[in-house]
Order: structure tokens, then sequence, then C-alpha cells
């Protein structure tokens, strides 16, 4: 089973500053259909988490431009290019492929102002 | 918009079975993919199991196989999750989250907390 692998797994940050987290995969997350099927979840205290990133750096709407991901193969990075408070929350890396049907999760990375 | 609403908490005692709906609203969308997440206290995100409601038919995470069922009705975009044989440690914030595949989640439910205390 491939694993995801996120560091740091706490992030001490000041606003204004630059953040970054790291998701490394077991194995290539490159599907048979060429897509990487790669995602970032955040989840702000108390709520559900939301979806940032879909194949590795399509951004949702409503995302700041502040947010980017990047990467490929087995390495893959979140970037805040100036962390506000509101950022504040756990990070998730995700695979969701579709045949098979799977969903990993990394362990999550903790943003702390 | 779609909007995700699940049913409320549950406090269950051991060995007994769960089931929570997640109803979807702002349209029907059987050509979505419904995923079931689960989470500990203070712990990070797992994977239980998803369903494409035009397929109707539904994977599960090796970990719950044969104590798990998620089912999805096309015509009324309702999904539940049934969990038997329950364990304290299936204590967690059960999450439902829908999108265009699997690997894009884009609407997540409120979530639903299971108490499994003796």
């Amino acid at each position: 089973d491939i694993v995801l692998t996120q560091t740091p797994l706490s992030s001490p940050v000041t606003l204004g500053q630059p953040a970054s987290i790291s998701c490394r995969s077991s194995q290539s997350l490159v599907h048979d259909d060429v897509n990487t099927y790669l995602s970032w979840l955040q989840q702000r205290p108390g709520q559900p988490p939301r979806l940032l990133f879909y194949k590795i750096s399509n951004r949702v709407s409503g995302v700041p431009d502040r947010f980017s991901g990047s990467g490929a193969g087995t390495d893959f990075t979140l970037k805040i290019s100036r962390v506000e408070a509101e950022d504040v929350g756990v990070y998730y890396c995700m695979l969701g492929t579709q045949f098979p049907h799977r969903n990993t999760f990394g362990q999550g990375t903790k943003l702390v102002i | 918009q779609l909007q995700l609403v699940q049913s409320g908490a549950e406090v269950k005692k051991p060995g007994s079975s769960f089931n929570i709906s997640c109803e979807t609203s702002g349209g029907t969308f059987p050509n979505y993919a419904i995923t079931w997440v689960r989470q500990a206290p203070g712990q990070g995100l797992e994977w239980i199991g998803g369903i494409f409601p035009v397929f109707a038919t539904a994977n599960y995470a090796q970990k719950f196989q044969g104590r798990v069922t998620i089912t999805a009705d096309e015509n009324t975009d309702l999904s539940y999750l049934n969990l038997y044989n329950l364990r304290s440690d299936d204590t967690a914030m059960y999450y439902c989250a829908r999108g265009r595949s699997f690997g894009e989640l884009s609407y997540w439910g409120q979530g639903t907390l299971l108490s499994v205390s003796s």
C-alpha cells in the first residue's frame, strides 16, 4: 500500500512569513491515466476538512492565491507565501484514486502561529 | 450549490451497530463520488470506503472489510454508512465527502460524532 509521509508534523510560523509542507509518497503517484491524484486539505479547529488543491496544483475556487501546490512523482509541496491568522489548522495531503478506489491520507501537519 | 448534511451524534455500546446518513442538497449528483472518512479524537483522517451512486458498488479499506457497509441511492442522493460490532476505538467523528472523483472531494458534511462506551 502507498504511504504518504508529511513533514514537518508541526510547523511554528510567524504571521506574514512563508510556510511550506512536504508530502512524500512511498511510490510514484502517477496513475495509469497519466494524472496524479494528489490533493491538499485544510482542517481548521473544530471544522470538517476543506479541499484546497486537487491533482497537485489545481486550486479550488475560493482558496487564496497565497496558497500553492506543486510537485511530481513522489514529492509534493504545499506552500503559503504569507501566513495569515486564518491559516491555523492541520493540513493533509491525500491520494484519491478511482480504479481501484482508494483514499490515503498523510498524517497531517499542524500549522501553529 | 451542493451541500452535505449528516445525521446526528450517537452513543452506542460495544458490539452494537451504527448507521448514519449523508444527505445531499442542491440537486442530485449520481456521478459524484461519495467517500466516508473518520477522525478519532486528536488524530488524523482515516479512509473507510466509498461509492459512486450511479454504479452502486462500494469499496472499503481492508481494515473495515466485513464490518462496514456503504450504500447510496442515485435517485435520492442519500448515502448511508453502517458499521457493525462496534468497539471503543470506533469512537470518532465520521465525515462524508463528495466530489467529481475520489481525488477531488470538494464537499464535506459537518461530521457525526460516534461514542462507543459500555
